[in-house]
C-alpha cells in the first residue's frame, strides 16, 4: 500500500535561514501532495500543494518542488519567522477514491 | 461560512465506558476522514468516508473502534470499553469531494481515559 516517509522528524534553524522538509512515497501513481501546518494546540492546515502535472509552486515564502521519477518531495520555507514554528505534514494521494496518506511530521522550531 | 465542528470538545471517561464523538462536515463535502493524534505524535488514520461508497476503515486499531456516517452529513466515531492507549486528540476532516482536495480539520476531541 501507499506509504509517505517525511524526513527530519525534527528541525531547528536560525531566524531569517532557510528549511527544507523532505518526504517519500512509495506508489507511483500518487499524483497529489498536500503541506500542512500544525501549530501547537491547534488543528492542521493547509498551506500549500501540489500536484503530478507541475515540478515547482511557490506561494510567497513557501515552494514545493516535486520529483516525480525520484518520488520525492520537498517543501522549503525561506527566511524564517518566529511563526513558521509548528509541526508540519507532507502528504500524498493517488487516486479520487483513495484516502490521503500522511508523513509522520517534522517539528520546526524557529531560533531568535 | 461554518467550518468543520466537533463535539464535545473535551471528554473525560473511566475506562471501560463507551464514548461517541461527533462530527459535523462543511455542508456539501463528500469525504470525511476521522484521525486520531496521540500527543506530540503525527496523523494516524481511522476511517474514511467517500460519498455513497463503503467506507474505508483500514486504519481502525480493534474492533472497539466503529464509526458511520449518514449520506453526507454527520459522522459519529464511537470507542466501546474504552482503555488508557485510547487517550487522544481525536480530528475529524472533510474535503469538497475526493481525496485530491484540500481538507478542512475540525478542532478536534480531547479523549482522556482515566
Amino acid at each position: 500500500g501507499e506509504n509517505v516517509e517525511q524526513h527530519p522528524s525534527t528541525l531547528s534553524v536560525q531566524e531569517g535561514d532557510s528549511a527544507v522538509i523532505k518526504c517519500t512515497y512509495s506508489d507511483s501513481a500518487s499524483n497529489y501532495f498536500p503541506w500542512y501546518k500544525q501549530e501547537l494546540g491547534k488543528r492542521p492546515q493547509l498551506i500549500i500543494d501540489i500536484r503530478s502535472n507541475v515540478g515547482e509552486k511557490k506561494d510567497q515564502r513557501i515552494a514545493v518542488t516535486l520529483n516525480k521519477t525520484a518520488k520525492h518531495f520537498s517543501l522549503h520555507i525561506t527566511e524564517t519567522q518566529p511563526e513558521d514554528s509548528a509541526v508540519y505534514f507532507c502528504a500524498a494521494s493517488y487516486s479520487s477514491a483513495s484516502k490521503i496518506i500522511f508523513g509522520s511530521g517534522t517539528r520546526l522550531s524557529i531560533r531568535p | 461560512g461554518a467550518g468543520v465542528s466537533q463535539s464535545p470538545s473535551n471528554k473525560v471517561t473511566e475506562k471501560g465506558k463507551d464514548v461517541e464523538l461527533r462530527c459535523d462536515p462543511i455542508s456539501g463535502h463528500t469525504a470525511l476522514y476521522w484521525y486520531r493524534q496521540r500527543l506530540g505524535q503525527g496523523l494516524e488514520f481511522l476511517i474514511y468516508f467517500q460519498g455513497n461508497s463503503a467506507p474505508d476503515k483500514s486504519g481502525l486499531p480493534s474492533d472497539r473502534f466503529s464509526a458511520e456516517r449518514t449520506g453526507e452529513s454527520v459522522s459519529t466515531l464511537t470507542i466501546q470499553r474504552t482503555q488508557q492507549e485510547d487517550s487522544a486528540v481525536y480530528l475529524c476532516a472533510s474535503s469538497l469531494d475526493r481525496s485530491r482536495e484540500t481538507q478542512y480539520f475540525g478542532p478536534g476531541t480531547r479523549l482522556l481515559v482515566l
